[in-house]
């Protein structure tokens, strides 16, 4: 089965940029969406196709993606920015999430 | 604005069948793929499968054996049957539309809890 790895946590003070990684074999090779999850609620998507921002997502948050690796940064992270973030990328047609990782802003 | 709603008992007997409908509202769910994904208490995001209008199927294979989805264009829901559930199985369920093939999650229900227990 294909797997996508991310850090469990990421700290960063307000204003400050946020990067959390996401590691897949070959993953470059593959687009990726990154959603973000506060609690309580269902996801919402944050990046598609790599570094598109759906409307109505700030400008703070970008995507790029190359080899094994694909990261989301939020820069100039807001203490609203707090949350879990997700990866996700389909493999041969079957849908496949990361591990998750909670940004905390303190 | 599309909207999805999930709906199904919140209280499943282990060994039995989870069956939950997704009712969506706000456009047709003609085109686009149709999905299922999990989250247990306190876990990550689980992909379940999805449904294609025309009935194309795709399941994770680690829950192949034990998943059907399927799809009543008529009144607009599309549904889920797990079989043999156990306390493993318990998880907020979600409904979501695929913006595509092999596209993201754009349209995402509000999640149902179904809690495997006797």
């Amino acid at each position: 089965s294909y797997d996508l790895t991310q850090p469990p946590s990421v700290s960063v003070s307000p204003g400050q940029t946020a990067s959390i990684t996401c590691s897949g074999d070959k993953l470059g090779d593959k687009y990726t969406y990154w959603y973000q999850q506060k609690p309580g609620q269902s996801p919402v998507l944050v990046i598609y196709e790599d570094n598109k921002r759906p409307s109505g997502i700030p400008e703070r948050f970008s995507g790029s993606n190359s080899g094994n690796t694909a990261t989301l940064t939020i820069s100039g992270t807001q203490v609203m920015d707090e949350a879990d973030y997700y990866c996700q990328a389909w493999d041969s047609s079957t849908g496949v999430f990361g591990t998750g990782t909670k940004v905390t802003v303190l | 604005q599309v909207q999805l709603q999930e709906s199904g008992p919140g209280l499943v007997k282990p060994s039995e069948t989870l069956s939950l409908t997704c009712t969506v509202s706000g456009g047709s769910i003609n085109s686009y793929y149709w999905s299922w994904i999990r989250q247990p208490p306190g876990k990550g995001l689980e992909w379940i499968g999805y449904i294609h209008y025309s009935g194309t199927t795709k399941y994770n294979p680690s829950l192949k054996s034990r998943v059907t989805i399927s799809v009543d264009t008529s009144k607009n829901q599309f549904s889920l049957k797990l079989s043999s559930v156990t306390a493993a199985d318990t998880a907020v369920y979600y409904c979501a539309r695929v913006g595509g093939y092999n596209s993201h999650f754009d349209y995402w229900g509000q999640g149902t809890l179904v809690s495997v227990s006797s």
